[in-house]
């Protein structure tokens, strides 16, 4: 079946400028999230979704970013008025969460790069 | 807090086994999981650990000591195409949010 999907898969953009990025979840997974990564580092957790339940938005690094899911489908990720240290690429994963059992394993889409003239 | 540490580099050599630590401290513990992510590329799925011990999969096996907080993923016959960066990630509690160590740069040599 499909994976996750991401668009675009690069962007540059210039400084100020907002940017909306694009995540499709496998098909029946209620779980979302949506992480950064600096060339070289580790996964910085920005947001997760769950459901209908409130977003746990405790890693948006700051009020420029914010994000959004309808449902249990599309998710975009939306960054204002950016800055250069906003490129990263931006990783998105879906689970089964708690509609499964344990062992919620995270299913990753490809990354959008950002690139901030 | 939560904090999660593994080395940041490590070098083996082709065919060798080679053992990969990481240690965490979380507020709750759902299970503990290892992701392989090849340079460029995005993350992929290696492990789950949730009970106290050895978990075996192939090349690849992972344990975990909740007591101590501790796991590692152990790859035996290393082959080339292992030279890749491994994470370790911790759900903290039900249906919470993963947090991820900042993963292990490893290097297989001929």
């Amino acid at each position: 079946g499909a994976g996750v999907s991401q668009s675009p898969s690069n962007k540059v953009t210039e400084k100020g400028k907002d940017v909306e990025l694009r995540c499709d979840p496998i098909s029946g997974h209620t779980a979302l999230y949506w992480y950064r990564q600096r060339l070289g580092q580790g996964l910085e957790f920005l947001i997760y979704f769950q459901g209908n339940s409130a977003p746990d938005k405790s890693g948006l690094p700051s009020d420029r970013f914010s994000a959004e899911r309808t449902g249990e489908s599309v998710s975009t990720l939306t960054i204002q008025r950016t800055q250069q240290e906003d490129s990263a690429v931006y990783l998105c994963a879906s689970s089964i969460g708690l509609a499964g059992g344990g062992g919620y394993e995270q299913y990753f889409g490809p990354g959008t790069r950002l690139t901030v003239t | 807090g939560q904090n999660i540490d593994q080395p940041t580099e490590m070098t083996a050599t082709e065919g060798a086994i080679v053992q990969i630590n990481c240690t965490y401290q979380t507020s709750g513990f759902n299970g503990l999981f290892w992701y392989q992510q090849h340079a460029g590329e995005a993350p992929t799925f290696l492990s789950y650990n949730v009970l106290d011990g050895l978990e075996e999969k192939g090349r690849f096996s992972s344990f975990l000591s909740r007591s101590k907080g501790y796991s590692y993923l152990l790859l035996k016959e290393l082959q080339m195409k292992d030279s890749a960066s491994y994470l370790c990630a911790v759900n903290g509690n039900y249906g919470q949010n993963f947090v991820f160590g900042p993963g292990t740069r490893l290097s297989v040599l001929p």
